[in-house]
């Protein structure tokens, strides 16, 4: 258990429709991470914050977004979802220091 | 830009084989070296790392030493278990406007035969 939580663990909507994706990191660490992982894409990363601010964006597409709250979770805002963006959604968290993350269990989200 | 090369996979190797799976990069600063694994279902595991050059990191009988004059970070493993069944994947991270970007490789699949 790395001590990131991540909710909800599956997910299923439409396309067109938006979600919502939840993250916790471990206790005392004030960077969060959003990666994408999907079978011909591998392993993307999407954003990082640090504090409550944005402070590194990687291949995040416009329709979605992310913000972390003064507790430190973060959310991951995925909107007119497409077939495509099926995939794993992982976080991560650390404590900022040398890059070391901890990766939470992932949610799975299908659009169908 | 800056980037990771892994071997492809799967790669399969009986009960006490030694393993190695190759991994270099391309970085424009100095960037720290991760090896992380994945096992099925689950989200992926910090394994070792290294930050500077000829940095070795070990774990878990695992080792990778940072040569920068390759840019290369190969994982080893003198004699694999069953349970190192698993996904690696090789990666960097280094500073980019202020926080740490980090780029995976592709991931190298490990089956490993009783």
């Amino acid at each position: 258990d790395s001590g990131v939580t991540q909710t909800p663990k599956h997910l299923i909507t439409a396309t067109g429709q938006r979600v919502t994706l939840r993250c916790s990191p471990r206790s005392g660490d004030l960077s969060v991470y959003w990666y994408q992982q999907s079978l011909d894409q591998g392993l993307q990363f999407l954003i990082q914050y640090y504090n409550g601010e944005e402070r590194a964006k990687g291949n995040i597409l416009e329709r979605f977004s992310a913000q972390q709250f003064p507790d430190l979770h973060s959310e991951l805002n995925l909107s007119s979802l497409e077939l495509g963006d099926s995939a794993l959604y992982f976080c991560a968290s650390s404590v900022y220091r040398d890059g070391e993350q901890y990766f939470g269990p992932g949610t799975r989200l299908t659009v169908t | 830009g800056d980037s990771v090369t892994q071997m492809e996979g799967p790669v399969t190797l009986s009960e006490e084989a030694f393993l190695t799976i190759n991994c270099t990069y391309t970085a424009t600063g100095y960037p720290s070296l991760f090896w992380y694994v994945q096992y099925p279902g689950e989200g992926l595991q910090l394994l070792l790392k290294a930050t500077k050059a000829d940095d070795k990191g070990s774990n878990k009988g695992f080792e990778a030493t940072y040569r920068k004059e390759t840019t290369s970070f190969h994982l080893e493993k003198g004699s694999v278990q069953v349970s190192d069944s698993a996904v690696y994947f090789c990666a960097l991270s280094e500073t980019d406007t202020g926080g740490f970007k980090t780029i995976f490789g592709a991931g190298t699949r490990l089956f490993v035969k009783a």
